[in-house]
């Protein structure tokens, strides 16, 4: 099993450009999400997803879009990228949402935006 | 959220036991306990959770206070590997997003 893929593992964008991090996993998890961790701050919830089909808001939803159209894959949008959005992202994925699951984390994409 | 308070950073010897501690004073009843651990350039990286018992498997033991309010993390045998940040969260499937709240996390020096 590879867990949770992310790509890509790095990327420089300009302020206004687009782009989509991709996240995978192959545990058959219902529940996946997106965290951002900026320099020396722990970890802050983005989007998460209960099920193919079903997204919502986390704490800092603003200027990301997500989708999740099947179990494995939760890609995560920028719509229009700003300097406030560099960060290092990572995905996450669970069984279920319940809490007595642990998570499983991909390795991060680093995003430089300029 | 409930919160957790954790020292901001331990040192330990080489294959010493280590002993992280976590103050969740305001957990509810529902909360369970999760630790998490983040190596340098890396995701972080479930270690163990509980609900109200001690729970032990390969990488760590975890010992629940009897009346919920603090807990500790207790690596046995501590390796150059295990330098880390580790973080205590509290987990409810109720809250938004079932999210983790990470806060600061203690930083675990390793000493050969």
């Amino acid at each position: 099993n590879a867990g949770v893929t992310q790509t890509p593992k790095f990327q420089v964008l300009k302020t206004g450009q687009s782009m989509t991090l991709q996240c995978a996993q192959d545990m058959n998890h219902e529940y996946m999400s997106w965290y951002r961790q900026d320099p020396g701050m722990g970890l802050r919830l983005i989007h998460y997803s209960v099920g193919a089909g079903i997204t919502d808001q986390g704490e800092v939803p603003n200027g990301y879009n997500v989708s999740r159209s099947t179990t494995e894959d939760f890609p995560l949008r920028l719509l229009s990228a700003a300097p406030s959005q560099t960060s290092v992202y990572f995905c996450a994925s669970s069984r279920t949402r319940g809490s007595n699951y642990g998570y499983t984390f991909g390795s991060g994409t680093r995003l430089t935006v300029v | 959220d409930a919160k957790t308070t954790q020292p901001n950073s331990m040192e330990s010897n080489e294959e010493e036991p280590v002993h992280l501690p976590c103050n969740h004073s305001t957990i509810s009843g529902t909360d369970y306990i999760h630790w998490y651990r983040q190596l340098p350039s890396q995701g972080p990286e479930y270690v163990i959770h509980g609900l109200t018992s001690n729970v032990n498997n390969r990488m760590a033991s975890l010992a629940i206070a009897e009346d919920r309010k603090s807990s500790t993390l207790i690596l046995h045998r501590a390796t150059l590997r295990d330098a880390a940040v580790y973080y205590c969260i509290l987990s409810n499937e109720a809250a938004a997003g079932n999210k983790l709240t990470f806060g600061g996390g203690t930083r675990v020096l390793v000493k050969p």
